[in-house]
């Protein structure tokens, strides 16, 4: 299973760009890359997901470099409602867990967003 | 289009005593998985039951148990509760296992 590595938490200011990094070395060929929000006292939601090269949906981008052994998840003009805690997942099915292995969330990166 | 529904919203037990969680799963959704979210960490993954059956499960004693009826609803069951066992008890449904999960808001449960 690959492990994934997130900064534990980041600033920024509304109206701002904001690039959180997930690094997973032992990615492998099957996985994708899965990533959830979760805002305090609620379940996680869904926000994007690849496989490689870059993705776009309404709310984020999503690249993924050719190794894919990083990937960034790309939030763009950031307001205060972005503040909540990102969790970067891998695994070999599209709902970003691995279907034979145990289904690991990690710590996640705590994004505060000031006025 | 009912989300993933989760009751109760908080509960309050003591320790030794037995829970059950219940949950709903998305409409259309047929893979329940339930998580173990202690404050300030991620969630940690119990086990997934598709089929009525389990078909994974994490690093979890066996006093947690779960069953998924034939309408696809799930309960989570927790025996001999300590006081470690306090945690936001998430429930994710999603299609044919390996589909993208969709969150309840949880079970926040506090054993005393």
């Amino acid at each position: 299973l690959a492990k994934t590595t997130q900064p534990i938490s980041m600033d920024s200011y509304e109206g701002q760009e904001v690039n959180i990094t997930c690094s997973h070395n032992n990615i492998a060929t099957n996985d994708y890359i899965t990533w959830y929000q979760q805002f305090p006292s609620q379940g996680p939601r869904f926000i994007i997901q690849g496989y490689k090269t870059k993705v776009t949906n309404e709310v984020a981008s999503l690249f993924i470099p050719a190794d894919r052994k990083s990937s960034t998840l790309s939030l763009p003009r950031v307001s205060l409602s972005d503040t909540a805690v990102y969790y970067c997942l891998v695994g070999d099915g599209p709902g970003g867990y691995s279907s034979a292995s145990k289904i690991i969330f990690g710590s996640g990166t705590r994004l505060s967003i000031r006025p | 289009d009912a989300g993933v529904t989760q009751s109760p919203t908080h509960l309050i037990k003591t320790r030794g005593q037995q829970v059950t969680l219940r949950c709903s799963p998305k409409s259309g959704h047929d893979t329940v998985s339930w998580y173990q979210q202690a404050l300030g960490q991620g969630p940690q993954f119990i086990f997934q039951y598709y089929e009525e059956e389990e078909r994974q499960r994490g690093n979890f004693p066996d006093r947690f148990s779960g069953h998924q009826f034939p309408n696809y609803s799930s309960e989570l069951n927790v025996n001999a509760l300590l006081l470690g066992d306090s945690a936001l008890y998430l429930c994710a449904s999603s299609l044919k296992r390996l589909g993208e999960q969709y969150f309840g808001p949880g079970t926040r449960l506090t054993v005393t």
